[in-house]
């Protein structure tokens, strides 16, 4: 069964501050991954995706993730946080079928002046 | 272009009760799903809809329902409501499959049962 792991619960980055959010999945074969942003009291939306080609994606509001197979992880990045990118972030997994995707327990971020 | 809407936003239903989560997009996607977030779980798969007519259960499907009369409408139905199912409960649709293609998300139904 696929899984998809967040080892981090809460992360706090300083305005300003580069962001690295951890993601590994465990799928059979050649997964498709997201990244998804909850504002509070917010529905989903998404950051970015990667399905094949190029293992560095590039998403909305200046982020980017890195698909990385042989150590099944696709870790979401930016250079500069803004206080605005306070928020839950979600990875998902799935392989491209009608099942759904599987979602990590998510990423708490604070940001701090 | 309204998206994805639900309704209602909030609800508060006692034990054994029962009622209707609505759910409608005007994109023309075909697929359509559930999902529910609980606290330090993520989101899980409820039910899903691959096109009017066509259902299928997910992760997570018992004490629930849905039916698919319309591409644009998938409502789900808590048949008798339990604690357990207090929740946010989220619909998604996207125009191709569910796991290749990006979901779009409505805000959410906060639902409590007492």
């Amino acid at each position: 069964a696929q899984s998809v792991t967040q080892p981090d619960i809460h992360i706090t980055v300083s305005e300003g501050a580069s962001l690295e959010l951890r993601c590994n999945y465990s799928y059979g074969a050649t997964p498709y991954l997201f990244w998804y942003v909850q504002s509070p009291g917010q529905g989903l939306q998404l950051l970015l995706k990667y399905f094949s080609g190029d293992t560095l994606v590039q998403g909305i509001k200046g982020f980017e993730a890195e698909f990385k197979r042989s150590q099944s992880s696709f870790n979401l990045r930016k250079p500069s946080v803004h206080w605005s990118d306070a928020a839950e972030y979600f990875c998902a997994v799935g392989g491209g079928g009608a099942d759904g995707l599987t979602f990590g327990k998510g990423t708490h971020l604070i940001i701090q002046p | 272009n309204a998206g994805v809407t639900q309704t209602p936003k909030f609800q508060v239903l006692k034990t054994g009760q029962s009622m209707t989560l609505q759910c409608a997009q005007d994109m023309n996607h075909e697929y359509m799903s559930w999902y529910r977030q609980d606290p330090g779980m993520g989101l899980r798969l409820i039910h899903y809809s691959v096109g009017a007519g066509i259902t299928d259960q997910g992760e997570v499907p018992n004490g629930y329902n849905v039916s698919r009369s319309t591409t644009e409408d998938f409502p789900l139905r808590l048949l008798s409501a339990a604690p357990s199912q207090t929740s946010v409960y989220f619909c998604a649709s996207s125009h191709l499959a569910g796991s290749g293609d990006e979901q779009y998300f409505g805000p959410g139904t906060r639902l409590t049962v007492t």
